[in-house]
C-alpha cells in the first residue's frame, strides 16, 4: 500500500520569508496529491492539490511541485503571514475510487511576526 | 446537513468499556473515511468506505475496532474494551465520489470526536 513521508516535522520562519515542506510517496501509480491545512483546534481543510499530468500548480502565495520520477512533491508558501501558522499535511492516492487517501505525518509551521 | 457531523464531540470513558462514535456525512457523498489523530500527531488511516464496495479495513489497529456504514450514509466506529492508548481525536471525512468525472476528490472533515480513556 501507499506510504507517505513528510519533512520537516516542524518549521519556524520569519514573517515574509518562504516555507517549503517536502513529501515522498511509495506507490508509483499514485497520481493525486492534495495538501491540507489544519489550524489549531480545527478540522483539516484542502488548500491545493496536484495531479500527475502537471508538474507545478500555483494559487496566489502557495504552490505545489511534483516530481514523479523521484516520487516526491513539495508545498511552497511565499511571503508567509502569521495566519499561515498551522499544521500542513500532504497526501497521496491513485485516481481510482477504490484507493484510499494516505496522509503524511504533518508539518507544524510557525510564522514569527 | 451542510457539513460532516460527528457525535459525540467529547467522550470520556473508563478503560474496558465499549464506545460508539457516529459520523453523518454530507448528503450524496459516497466515500467515507475514519482517521485517528493522537495529540500533536498525524492523520492515521483507519477505514475507508466507497459506495457499495467492501470497506478497506487495513488501517484498523486491532480487532477491538470495527466500523459499519448503514444505507450508504451514516457510519459508526465501535471500539470495544477501550484502552488508554485509544485516547485520541477520531475524525470522519466524506467525499463526493472517486476522482473520475471531474470530481475533485476533496475530503470534507467533521469536527472530530475526542475520546479520553481513563
Amino acid at each position: 500500500g501507499e506510504n507517505v513521508e513528510q519533512h520537516p516535522s516542524t518549521l519556524s520562519v520569519q514573517e515574509g520569508d518562504s516555507a517549503v515542506i517536502k513529501c515522498t510517496y511509495s506507490d508509483s501509480a499514485s497520481n493525486y496529491f492534495p495538501w491540507y491545512k489544519q489550524e489549531l483546534g480545527k478540522r483539516p481543510q484542502l488548500i491545493i492539490d496536484i495531479r500527475s499530468n502537471v508538474g507545478e500548480k500555483k494559487d496566489q502565495r502557495i504552490a505545489v511541485t511534483l516530481n514523479k520520477t523521484a516520487k516526491h512533491f513539495s508545498l511552497h508558501i511565499t511571503e508567509t503571514q502569521p495566519e499561515d501558522s498551522a499544521v500542513y499535511f500532504c497526501a497521496a492516492r491513485r485516481m481510482d475510487s477504490s484507493y484510499k487517501l494516505i496522509f503524511g505525518s504533518g508539518t507544524r509551521l510557525l510564522v514569527r511576526p | 446537513g451542510a457539513g460532516v457531523s460527528q457525535s459525540p464531540s467529547n467522550k470520556v470513558t473508563e478503560k474496558g468499556k465499549d464506545v460508539e462514535l457516529r459520523c453523518d456525512p454530507i448528503s450524496g457523498h459516497t466515500a467515507l473515511y475514519w482517521y485517528r489523530q493522537s495529540l500533536g500527531q498525524g492523520l492515521e488511516f483507519l477505514i475507508y468506505f466507497q459506495g457499495n464496495s467492501a470497506p478497506d479495513k487495513s488501517g484498523l489497529p486491532s480487532d477491538r475496532f470495527s466500523a459499519e456504514r448503514t444505507g450508504g450514509s451514516v457510519s459508526t466506529l465501535t471500539i470495544q474494551r477501550t484502552q488508554q492508548e485509544d485516547s485520541a481525536v477520531y475524525l470522519c471525512a466524506s467525499s463526493l465520489r472517486g476522482l473520475a468525472g471531474g470530481d475533485t476528490g476533496e475530503l470534507f472533515f467533521g469536527e472530530g470526536s475526542r475520546l479520553t480513556v481513563l
